[in-house]
């Protein structure tokens, strides 16, 4: 079993779409983030959700959207895609950041924006 | 959160012991010292933490120096499969939010 699985694992769409990414994990944990890895390799979190609640919003443009039906799952939107939103996305989990940063990642999503 | 330095590459024997070196001179008491690794088209991995007191685990050993300015992660028998870009992590927002750096690239070589 996949601990943090994300789908879909390639994604190429054109500018101007909207997409979205799924994320779902087995662990039981309670929080859940999205980082984005840049061409230049370089990982960032974008977003922290604890228990289905907004934790970290690093500045992101409000054209990505996170979801969190459930605190097993975390999806993002993008909306309006640009050129510059070409990169590998990843889904992690952690049981509780409060007691260490043991993060759990997913595969990644890499998304292509023509 | 305090800054790291490593050695961009480092090459390593299969069967040899793999020894990562990284420097974070600006440590606060508080920080811990994450070690996670990123095999080509995959997820990173968390691989050992540690605060000041050396730490193994399955995956490999860590070991702080006493002033806690710099740390070497050691994977004891490296196989191939351990090629991967090693990123030494300071942190201690207990948030998740973790500050990745370029990292080391190590290429284990038969």
């Amino acid at each position: 079993d996949t601990a943090v699985s994300q789908t879909p694992k390639y994604l190429v769409t054109q500018m101007g779409n909207d997409k979205s990414i799924k994320c779902e994990q087995n662990l039981g944990h309670d929080t859940m983030y999205w980082y984005k890895q840049d061409s230049k390799k370089f990982l960032k979190i974008m977003f922290s959700y604890n228990n289905k609640e907004l934790i970290i919003n690093e500045t992101v443009p409000n054209r990505f959207s996170p979801k969190s039906p459930d605190k097993a799952h975390l999806n993002l939107h993008i909306n309006s895609l640009e050129l510059g939103d070409s990169a590998v996305y990843f889904c992690a989990s952690s049981q509780d950041p409060g007691v260490n940063e043991k993060l759990f990642f997913g595969s990644g999503t890499q998304l292509s924006v023509l | 959160d305090a800054k790291t330095t490593q050695p961009t590459s480092m090459d390593c024997a299969e069967g040899r012991a793999a020894n990562l070196p990284c420097n974070h001179s600006t440590i606060s008491g508080n920080e811990y010292v994450y070690w996670y690794r990123q095999i080509h088209s995959q997820g990173p991995q968390y691989i050992i933490h540690g605060l000041k007191n050396n730490e193994t685990n399955e995956m490999a050993s860590l070991i702080i120096t006493e002033d806690r300015k710099s740390s070497t992660l050691i994977l004891p028998h490296a196989t191939l499969r351990d090629t991967a870009v090693y990123y030494c992590i300071v942190s201690s927002g207990n948030t998740g939010k973790l500050i990745f750096g370029q990292g080391t690239t190590l290429q284990v070589k038969p």
